[in-house]
């Protein structure tokens, strides 16, 4: 069966600071990977998604970027930290046309 | 801007009851969708998913469509304490790629001994 695992899980970093999501799916293959944030009070919202290595969309203007060096392995990243960047990041992937989402445990990150 | 719309809650129902949770969707070419469950502190959890107009029922979890309405709920029978969660309603807008989902804010579901 598919798993998806997501590290750290919880992570406090003072602002300015760098910033290393990592995500990465077993029992499946070449799967679609998304990134989505959900910030206090506020939905989830779709950051990053991915549909092979090295190809990567994003959706909102911010300071994030994203990675997929391997096929089931995505990566977020950020160079410098804004407070507005604390939330729950969630990696997820997609199985074929039926278009379900499946979460990862989500990382609990909180910018001081 | 596609939106997706849900009761904000809270929806507190007494342990056997039927809880009903709606929502409602501005893309009217919307295929796909979806219900989450969320417990606090975790990431959601993939409950219901349906496609066509009607009823889809998996064990005490019924979703219901009405895409000329633009509505689907979920209905959650013989209603337990630990079905208390935050509900999140996610839809696949029309001429986006599979797993872009736009959600709703969640509701909030209490249910109470």
């Amino acid at each position: 069966s598919q798993t998806i695992h997501q590290w750290p899980a919880t992570l406090v970093q003072p602002v300015g600071s760098p910033l290393s999501l990592e995500c990465t799916v077993e029992g499946t293959s070449n799967p679609n990977l998304y990134w989505y944030r959900q910030a206090a009070g506020r939905g989830l919202q779709l950051l990053f998604y991915s549909v092979g290595i090295g190809q990567i969309s994003s959706e909102v203007p911010q300071n994030l970027s994203a990675s997929r060096p391997q096929d089931r392995q995505f990566i977020l990243s950020s160079k410098k930290l804004l407070l507005s960047d604390s939330g729950f990041y969630l990696c997820a992937w997609s199985r074929g046309s039926a278009g379900e989402l499946f979460f990862g445990e989500g990382s609990r990150l909180t910018v001081l | 801007q596609k939106e997706v719309e849900q009761n904000s809650g809270p929806l507190s129902v007494p342990e056997g009851a039927i809880a009903s949770l709606n929502c409602t969707y501005s893309d009217r070419g919307s295929q796909s969708f979806f219900w989450y469950r969320q417990y606090s502190g975790k990431s959601p959890e993939l409950i219901m998913s349906i496609y066509s107009n009607g009823d889809k029922e998996d064990g005490r979890f019924t979703a219901q469509l009405n895409k000329a309405s633009q509505y689907v709920s979920l209905l959650i029978r013989d209603s337990q304490p630990s079905d208390s969660a935050t509900y999140l309603c996610a839809v696949n807008p029309s001429g986006t790629s599979y797993g872009k989902l736009t959600f709703g804010q969640g509701t909030i579901l209490t249910v109470h001994p």
